[in-house]
């Protein structure tokens, strides 16, 4: 089974700098989908940034952008020029690229403070 | 909005009770799936309906069960409920099975058990 996991239960970033946050993964499979998903105090969970383990090139998403490290099996958020409005609960998730694997597998998450 | 609609947003029942919670998925995704997100454990994958057919289990309690129907529509049913029942119940829909589909998440039905 695979398993995600943020070692990172709070973050805190001033407005305009930049936040890294920190995700790893355990999988024997391949081919997967990696995700970013932002939950505000709102608890709806919107879609921040995907990566597909086949590709090379990392995933960017105007100010967010993630290093994907396959061999390490590590999947970092970079958020630039924080705003307020970046203060969320921050999943990582993974999905198998199998057709029978669709679920989405969270980490626990990283509480994401930004500060004016 | 993701187009995913969950009804009811709130729900506050005693131990022991039964209770249905309802997802309409985006206009013409045929897969819903239902993930738990609850203090103790996180968030994580219940149950996963294809076209009206059953496509995938993860940690769904034996008191649970789901189903989805000719329209469409999932329900979640939550029976013989215990405390630690209590947590935010998520679906989410996409287009179909393959893994290029995204999914979107509704906004979820918070369930208190008191």
């Amino acid at each position: 089974a695979q398993t995600v996991t943020q070692s990172q239960p709070e973050m805190s970033v001033q407005e305009a700098e930049t936040v890294t946050l920190s995700c790893t993964y355990d999988t024997s499979e391949s081919d997967y989908y990696l995700f970013w998903y932002k939950q505000p105090p709102s608890r709806q969970m919107i879609l921040v940034i995907r990566q597909e383990a086949y590709k090379q090139q990392n995933a960017t998403e105007n100010r967010f952008s993630v290093n994907f490290q396959k061999a390490a099996k590590s999947f970092s958020l970079k958020i630039s020029d924080s705003q307020l409005g970046d203060a969320a609960m921050y999943f990582c998730a993974y999905r198998s690229a199998r057709s029978s694997g669709s679920r989405l597998t969270f980490g626990e998450g990283t509480q994401l403070t930004v500060n004016p | 909005d993701s187009g995913v609609t969950q009804t009811p947003k709130h729900l506050i029942t005693a131990t022991g009770q039964r209770v249905t919670l309802r997802c309409s998925p985006r206009s013409g995704d045929l897969s819903v799936y239902w993930y738990q997100q609850s203090l103790d454990q996180g968030l994580q994958f219940l149950i996963q309906y294809y076209n009206g057919e059953e496509r995938a289990k993860g940690n769904i309690l034996e008191r649970f069960s789901a189903q989805q129907f000719p329209d469409l529509h999932s329900e979640l049913n939550l029976s013989s409920l215990e405390l630690g029942d209590s947590a935010l119940y998520f679906c989410a829909s996409s287009v179909g099975l393959a893994d290029t589909y995204e999914q979107y998440f509704g906004p979820g039905t918070r369930l208190t058990v008191t």
